[in-house]
């Protein structure tokens, strides 16, 4: 597609369940990044791929988070046993490169934990 | 310390004037990228414009300008002749050039730009 394209755009799920969250990056973009934002804290950097490898896991909040991307192309946020602090709006990005180039966003899953 | 500081949370400006969104930053790196981005209320992120460290010029992008001031560090971002559509937040947002970065942006609190008819 044209852009980056996330999916679900809504997610209502209960405390304790796991989740997992879809990027597909534009054409061609070899960096992919995955952010959160949640009300009043801003925007929260996750994890970035460099095509299938994550250079540094070290922004992911606790070990019930982790990231995947394969084929240098979709990735996928899991989230485990989900609290409710987990709820926020959780953004992909991507870019060319990973270097000093916008990074273009999707328009996000919106995560509510019950 | 704050890596990115916006310190205006909200903003008004009247229709068709300009108007400008202070950034400050903070870094040590010589090679550095500023940001800016929308966010209307539909939640998507618009990325705007782009201004590197090594730039001169100051980057514009139709409406958009940045009046990057590197002694000072800052990364205002001016938009002439606002509409009504820009009412949105804003977000700086910085890209460190180190070996070994993260790679991720560093974002700012934001603004929320209010444009009155």
């Amino acid at each position: 597609g044209a852009g980056v394209s996330q999916s679900p755009s809504n997610k209502v799920t209960e405390k304790g369940k796991d989740v997992e969250l879809r990027c597909d990056p534009i054409s061609g973009h070899t960096a992919l990044y995955w952010y959160r934002q949640s009300l009043g804290q801003g925007l929260e950097f996750l994890i970035y791929f460099q095509g299938n490898s994550a250079p540094d896991k070290s922004g992911l909040p606790s070990d019930r988070f982790s990231a995947e991307r394969t084929g240098g192309s979709v990735s996928t946020l899991t989230i485990q046993r989900t609290q409710q602090e987990d709820s926020a709006v959780y953004l992909c990005a991507s870019s060319l490169t990973v270097g000093l180039q916008p990074q273009h966003f999707g328009d996000g899953t919106r995560l509510s934990i019950l | 310390a704050q890596k990115i500081t916006q310190t205006q949370p909200g903003m008004f400006v009247q229709e068709k004037e300009a108007v400008t969104l202070d950034c400050t930053y903070d870094t040590s790196d010589q090679s550095y990228g500023l940001f800016w981005y929308k966010q209307p209320s539909s939640g998507e992120m618009i990325f705007l414009i782009y201004q590197g460290s090594y730039d001169e010029q100051n980057a514009t992008e139709g409406r958009y300008s940045l009046n990057f001031q590197k002694a000072r560090k800052s990364a205002n971002l001016v938009i002439s002749a606002s509409q009504l559509g820009d009412s949105a937040m804003y977000f700086c947002a910085m890209r460190e050039g180190r070996g070994g970065s993260q790679g991720n942006l560093i974002f700012g609190k934001g603004t929320k730009l209010s444009v009155k008819p």
